[in-house]
């Protein structure tokens, strides 16, 4: 069992509320990631960072923004939600030279 | 663009038969290849994963088939359990491409009939 954690597990906020996903990973992985991922659905990324200082964008173009400033820490922040962003959102993280990933159990956010 | 599917959204199987779960992948320079298991409420689970240079490799009660020359993958499970329900979802990448490669297919969910 990966040990990455997420809180929180459910969110319900309103439009134009500030936010941060939280994600923490014990392992010592330098690689982290944030998914989106509709229910049932493939996942998209949409941040990663390689290590410590290091944030890029994923595939799919977010509003959201990321921070690495501790290696066992990602938290990903919207600024100002919308219903659009409403979705589930998973962290993960892998080693240097692992193809795979190990992830967190999600947060389920819902805006209205 | 390029991009990784599974034929079926949903896939229902009796408990105790064996369980196919196919997927089809269009992108030719991806060498590496993972099976992950998302049940309701949690995040993907790895499973397994096979690299281009072999055409079978198995788990328990798990086993992935990779055909390079239809790009084709399969995940069977033997003697399906109920706690075998979940999502499945192929991933493809690139050895040494490191997981922000991977690319994702829909998924496909399996059901186990009592």
């Amino acid at each position: 069992e990966a040990d990455i954690y997420q809180t929180p597990r459910y969110l319900v906020i309103g439009t134009g509320k500030k936010i941060t996903l939280e994600c923490s990973q014990t392992m010592g992985h330098d690689k982290m990631y944030w998914y989106q991922q509709d229910p049932g659905m493939e996942l998209h990324l949409i941040h990663y960072s390689y290590g410590v200082n290091s944030t890029e964008k994923g595939d799919l173009s977010s509003e959201s923004t990321v921070s690495r400033i501790r290696t066992e820490h990602f938290p990903l922040t919207l600024e100002s939600a919308r219903p659009s962003h409403t979705s589930q959102y998973l962290c993960a993280s892998s080693e240097y030279g692992q193809g795979h990933l190990h992830f967190g159990n999600g947060t389920r956010l819902t805006v209205t | 663009g390029e991009s990784v599917g599974l034929h079926l959204p949903t896939l229902s199987v009796q408990e105790g038969d064996n369980s196919i779960i196919n997927c089809a992948y269009s992108n030719s320079a991806s060498d590496y290849f993972i099976w992950y298991k998302q049940e309701s409420g949690k995040g993907p689970q790895f499973i397994i994963d096979i690299r281009s240079n072999m055409d079978k490799r198995q788990g328990q009660r798990v086993t992935v088939l990779l055909n390079k020359t239809v790009k084709h993958l399969s995940l069977q499970i033997a003697a399906t359990q109920p706690g075998d329900s979940a999502v499945y979802f192929c991933a493809e990448n690139m050895i040494g491409g490191g997981a922000d490669g991977l690319t994702f297919g829909k998924g496909t969910h399996l059901i186990i009939q009592p």
